[in-house]
């Protein structure tokens, strides 16, 4: 069975501050998407990817997949990136590609 | 942009009531999807549809049903409502499985409360 372990689970930080979120799963996989959830509920994908590293505005997504591992970077955050950060992933073995395994989140605070 | 709209954010009903979800998307999208979310818990698949009138059992069916008839509305039935089916409900809509590096579409999500 396929876990997904965020860390941290809750973190606050200083606006301009550089903040790395972390996401750990236990089988291969096909597919890691990184998502925000803003208060009020609504979800964005914020990126997907199944190698090496992704770029969009002052967003990063790394994943190396010999250590089963991801990351999640924000330069210069701002207190507009508050929001919960969920990663997720496909399992390799799942052939109909149409589930996903959910981290809980990471709550990210950051303040002016 | 892609619009994934669900047709109510807040919703009270009572226990044992018939409760409808319904959700609509605008890129005809194959694939759509019913997930619950839980403090704790992170979101879990309660059933997703690859097409008209197809559907598959997510992780957690008990209790829910589906129904596609159209190809951009997806609904979710709480045949007989109880207090644990409160909970924030998503529905989500892909071109093909999100698996497959096909990025997920969500609605702002319906925050059920059953009493």
């Amino acid at each position: 069975k396929n876990e997904v372990e965020q860390s941290p689970q809750n973190l606050t930080a200083q606006e301009g501050e550089f903040i790395t979120i972390n996401c750990s799963y236990s089988v291969g996989i096909s597919a890691l998407h990184w998502l925000q959830q803003h208060p009020g509920g609504g979800i964005v994908s914020l990126f997907m990817l199944s190698s090496g590293k992704k770029k969009h505005g002052r967003l990063i997504a790394t994943i190396n997949i010999q250590e089963k591992h991801s990351s999640l970077h924000i330069t210069a955050s701002h207190p507009r990136d508050s929001a919960v950060y969920i990663c997720a992933v496909g399992d390799e073995k799942e052939t109909s590609g149409s589930r996903l395994t959910f981290g809980e989140g990471t709550q990210l605070t950051v303040n002016p | 942009d892609v619009k994934v709209t669900q047709s109510s954010r807040y919703l009270v009903k009572r226990t044992g009531e018939k409760v409808f979800l319904e959700c609509v998307q605008d890129m005809d999208h194959e694939n759509m999807f019913w997930y619950r979310q839980d403090p704790g818990l992170g979101l879990r698949l309660i059933y997703f549809s690859y097409d008209v009138k197809m559907k598959e059992k997510g992780d957690i069916p008990e209790g829910y049903s589906v129904s596609r008839e159209k190809k951009e509305r997806f609904s979710l039935i709480l045949e007989s409502a109880s207090t644990n089916q409160t909970s924030m409900y998503l529905c989500a809509s892909s071109t093909y499985g999100p698996g497959w590096n096909s990025p997920l579409h969500f609605g702002n999500g319906t925050r059920l409360t059953v009493t």
